[in-house]
């Protein structure tokens, strides 16, 4: 079975311009989480996704970013208008229905802003 | 400060000598988990323990949950320089199970 496939693993965009990041779980698994990562930190909570729905977005910026998970292909993080603060490591999670599992992470997306 | 914060932030230690990380959290839980992250990659799930266990082995770790403290501690013995890595605590309660990550403990295992 595939884990958790992220593309790009880099990306780079000028200021203004948009990211899109993409995930794909674990075949099977409903439950999608992204994170975000500063160097030298540990991972912040950003959003929680079902196929379909936004669950949780407590940790996602009110503007300029969503996601999304719809009901073919893979959830998509995206960001309109980045700004340098933007620059950061984005990690994908998935886990099966199942509550009290563990989450498999992807390789992350590697976004640096210009 | 962020629910989750591991103790110490670096270790470093020879091959074959034990390696012991602390993690404390703030509010009730569903469960605890420990990964691992080496450097530019992904996290690796290594231990989930219910918020209802004491302990729980894996291999070459050991970690430990005490509710009444509400800490947390992850023991890697005969350690070899592969084990050379970040180890992040996380939290996390029923709903959703989002994750509570800490800052970590980078492990540096000299050969």
């Amino acid at each position: 079975n595939a884990g958790v496939m992220q593309n790009p693993r880099h990306l780079v965009r000028r200021r203004g311009q948009e990211a899109r990041l993409r995930c794909s779980p674990v075949k099977g698994h409903s439950h999608v989480y992204w994170y975000r990562q500063l160097p030298e930190e540990g991972l912040k909570f950003m959003v929680y996704l079902q196929k379909e729905n936004i669950i949780d977005e407590s940790g996602m910026p009110k503007e300029r970013f969503s996601a999304e998970f719809p009901k073919e292909g893979p959830s998509i993080l995206r960001i309109q208008q980045v700004v340098r603060g933007d620059s950061a490591a984005y990690f994908c999670a998935s886990s099966p229905e199942q509550n009290n599992q563990p989450q498999h992470f992807g390789d992350g997306t590697r976004l640096s802003i210009l | 400060s962020q629910q989750g914060e591991e103790d110490p932030q670096a270790l470093s230690i020879q091959e074959g000598e034990n390696a012991t990380m602390n993690c404390s959290y703030k509010t009730s839980i569903n469960n605890l988990q420990w990964y691992r992250q080496n450097s530019g990659r992904g996290l690796v799930h290594l231990i989930l323990i219910r918020s209802n266990e004491r302990e729980k082995h894996s291999g070459r770790l050991r970690v430990t949950l005490d509710t009444s403290k509400k800490s947390s501690s992850l023991l890697i013995t005969a350690s070899r320089a592969a084990d050379t890595a970040s180890y992040f605590c996380a939290t996390g309660k029923a709903a959703g199970n989002k994750l509570t990550f800490g800052g970590g403990t980078r492990v540096l295992v000299k050969p």
